[in-house]
């Protein structure tokens, strides 16, 4: 596609409920991350993967979140048993590659969730 | 990482040069600094880096200082649609130890017509 997609836009939930959102990055790109950005915040870094391979997922605030990206391409990132404060923009990125070029990471629209 | 110091807000006036500042005294020799900024709602859009050199591309100018510890970020002629948050990022390079950005609260930049 053109540009970094992501789906939902919007999820509403209620507090215990699993989610999963989805990133599908500009093909042909090697890395993808996921980000969560509070309002009136900056993103703040959850995890990344090149190709298949979760590289680092020091981020993640806890065991709730998982992510994982099975065939290198498209990306979940779950939350299992939401709480209010999980309430954020889920923002993913995507970049060309790591080892030369600028590593541009390019944004999605991200996803607004919202745990009720 | 190093952490960057940004000025909450700042204005301009359209068609001005807009000079945002970044202090990065903690840099060390093998960290860029890349520069992003989130307009509305949208995605962050890279702008430009650059480890010591002055870079200059289509967007933007970046001034870096000679001891790296701080930099400035030009748009030459500053338009209404550059109202944004201007991130200031330090970072390892292409193929480095980290490709995380590590985002602060920024800058707001608000072009006044």
């Amino acid at each position: 596609g053109a540009g970094v997609s992501q789906s939902p836009r919007y999820k509403v939930t209620k507090r215990g409920q699993d989610v999963a959102l989805r990133c599908d990055p500009i093909s042909g790109h090697v890395s993808l991350y996921w980000y969560r950005q509070a309002l009136g915040q900056g993103p703040e870094f959850l995890t990344y993967f090149n190709y298949e391979a979760q590289q680092d997922k020091s981020g993640l605030p806890n065991d709730r979140f998982s992510a994982e990206r099975p065939e290198g391409s498209i990306s979940t990132l779950t939350i299992q048993r939401t709480e209010q404060r999980d309430s954020a923009m889920y923002r993913c990125a995507s970049s060309l590659d790591l080892a030369g070029g600028t590593d541009t990471q390019y944004f999605g629209p991200g996803t607004r969730l919202t745990v009720l | 990482d190093a952490k960057t110091t940004q000025p909450p807000s700042m204005d301009c006036a359209e068609g001005r040069a807009a000079n945002l500042p970044c202090n990065h005294s903690t840099i060390s020799g093998n960290e860029y600094v890349y520069w992003y900024r989130q307009i509305h709602s949208q995605g962050p859009q890279y702008i430009i880096h650059g480890l010591k050199n002055n870079e200059t591309n289509e967007m933007a100018s970046l001034i870096i200082t000679e001891d790296r510890k701080s930099s400035t970020l030009i748009l030459p002629h500053a338009t209404l649609r550059d109202t944004a948050v201007y991130y200031c990022i330090v970072r390892s390079g292409p193929g480095g130890a980290t490709n995380k950005l590590i985002f602060g609260t920024g800058t707001l930049l608000a072009v006044q017509p």
